[in-house]
C-alpha cells in the first residue's frame, strides 16, 4: 500500500509568484485535506476536497485555491505569494467515512 | 470555534524517566480527538484516536487517555528515540477539518 506523496520536497519563490504543490493521496482515499504549517505551530487547515469538490475550507484568502483530480490526487495553487506564506504545506489522505487521516511528508516552500 | 491547547510547549526527559503531556480541546461536538508524532521536517504521523470521555489506548510505551475536556499522552520509560514533537487535534461532528495544538516537543536524554 502506498502511503501519501506530495511533490516537491522543497521550493524557492520570489514575492508575487504563484506556486503549485501537489499530492497523491493513500490508496482508496477519497479525501484529502490540505494544511500550512509555521515553524514552532500546529498545522492550520486550509481546505478539503471530497470527490474533487472543495467541501471546506479554513480562514485563508481566495488566493490559496485547489483541485482535486478523478485519481483523488490534488493540487494546492497559491498566487501572489508573500513573504509569510514560508511554510510546510502538508498534504493528508482519508477513506471520506474515516476519522483518521494521514499525512504526507510535506513541501517545504521558502518565499524571499 | 474549536480551540487545542497543550502544555507543556516544550519537556526534557532522562532516558526512563516517565512523564504525561497535556491537551486541552473546546469543541462544539466531538467526532473525534487525534495524538500524532512529528519528527523535524517530516508530515505528523498518526498514533492514536480517541472518541468519549473515559477511553484508553496504548502502543509501546505511549497510553493517551481522555476526559471531556483534556486528552493525556502518558510516556512510560521513555527512550532517545521517542524524541519528537507531539501533536494532539480534534474534529468535530460537523466539520471534516481537524483542529490542532501547537504541540509538545520532547527531548529524551539517554
Amino acid at each position: 500500500e502506498t502511503g501519501v506523496t506530495q511533490s516537491p520536497t522543497h521550493l524557492i519563490k520570489t514575492r508575487g509568484q504563484q506556486v503549485t504543490l501537489r499530492c497523491s493521496s493513500q490508496s482508496g482515499h477519497n479525501t484529502v485535506s490540505w494544511y500550512q504549517q509555521a515553524l514552532g505551530q500546529g498545522p492550520q487547515f486550509i481546505f478539503q476536497y471530497y470527490r474533487e469538490e472543495e467541501n471546506g475550507r479554513g480562514n485563508f484568502p481566495p488566493r490559496f485555491s485547489g483541485l482535486q483530480f478523478p485519481n483523488y490526487s490534488s493540487e494546492l495553487n497559491v498566487n501572489a505569494l508573500e513573504l509569510d506564506d514560508s511554510a510546510l504545506y502538508l498534504c493528508a489522505s482519508r477513506n471520506g467515512a474515516a476519522n483518521e487521516q494521514f499525512f504526507g511528508p510535506g513541501t517545504r516552500l521558502t518565499v524571499l | 470555534e474549536d480551540q487545542v491547547t497543550q502544555s507543556p510547549e516544550a519537556l526534557r526527559l532522562q532516558e526512563g524517566e516517565s512523564s504525561s503531556l497535556n491537551c486541552s480541546y473546546t469543541v462544539s461536538g466531538l467526532r473525534g480527538l487525534f495524538w500524532y508524532r512529528q519528527d523535524p521536517g517530516k508530515g505528523p504521523e498518526f498514533l492514536f484516536t480517541l472518541y468519549s470521555a473515559g477511553e484508553e489506548k496504548e502502543k509501546e510505551r505511549l497510553k493517551a487517555t481522555l476526559t471531556k475536556k483534556e486528552s493525556f499522552l502518558h510516556i512510560t520509560a521513555p527512550k532517545p528515540e521517542d524524541s519528537a514533537t507531539y501533536l494532539c487535534a480534534v474534529r468535530n461532528t460537523n466539520a471534516g477539518k481537524s483542529t490542532f495544538g501547537d504541540g509538545t516537543t520532547l527531548t529524551v536524554k539517554p
